[in-house]
């Protein structure tokens, strides 16, 4: 079946250094969403890239879309105290519909003021 | 407020006890989901309610029963638990055949079973 992985696993920063994680689908995606879940808290959506090669901005997040559509990273530059918690990556592969996604493991970002 | 509201948020139940998980959205979605959420693993779609129907179920064990009886409520029947079990119970809902069918979670059952 389709795999998401996502790395790395965790993730230590220094306020004001820049944070990635990476996406990985072992098939290809038809769109690929990005949700952050804060700790004790429930996921929340962020983005959904569709497009092959989309770069989307949210302030200092940075979403891009690989040209295979089979991988996706998410930037924040300048980290903050408020970015931490576990950023998923959730992919949906083409024809799939109802929701049907598969999210990768997170990335759990620790930012040390 | 995420407009789905998830009850109770907290519950510790053993292994012979009947509970049960409730869901409500107030976004006029039509599709509710069932998400088991377990330390140090992806999240895992169990159920899939689209318009009242089960489309679907992602082999999940019989000791765990949903009920959908319209689209703004959805149930989780628990019986006879296994302590693997613990985990959080994400609901969520969405909006299909919009193109962007992102999710909007409640905010969770954190299910201990002894």
């Amino acid at each position: 079946g389709q795999q998401v992985m996502q790395i790395p696993q965790y993730q230590h920063v220094q306020e004001g250094e820049d944070f990635t994680t990476y996406c990985n689908s072992s098939t290809t995606l038809s769109n690929i969403q990005w949700y952050k879940q804060r700790p004790g808290g429930h996921p929340v959506f962020l983005i959904q890239l569709v497009k092959s090669g989309e770069v989307k901005k949210q302030k200092r997040l940075t979403f891009q879309f690989g040209e295979a559509k089979k991988n996706s990273s998410l930037h924040i530059t300048a980290t903050q105290t408020t970015d931490v918690g576990t950023y998923f990556c959730a992919g949906r592969a083409g024809g799939t519909s109802y929701g049907k996604l598969t999210f990768g493991q997170g990335t759990i970002l620790t930012v040390h003021p | 407020e995420t407009g789905v509201t998830q009850t109770p948020r907290h519950l510790v139940m053993g292994m012979t006890n009947k509970k049960s998980l409730k869901c409500e959205q107030h976004l006029g979605h039509n599709a509710m989901y069932w998400y088991k959420q377990s330390a140090k693993k992806p999240l895992e779609l169990m159920f899939v309610y689209s318009l009242e129907e089960r489309v679907e179920n992602n082999s999940v064990p019989s000791r765990f029963s949903p009920e959908c009886p319209n689209s703004s409520h959805l149930f989780l029947h628990l019986h006879t638990l296994q302590p693997e079990d613990s985990a959080l119970y994400l609901c969520a809902s969405s909006q299909t055949g919009t193109g962007s069918e992102k999710l909007f979670f409640g905010s969770g059952t954190q299910l201990s079973v002894l």
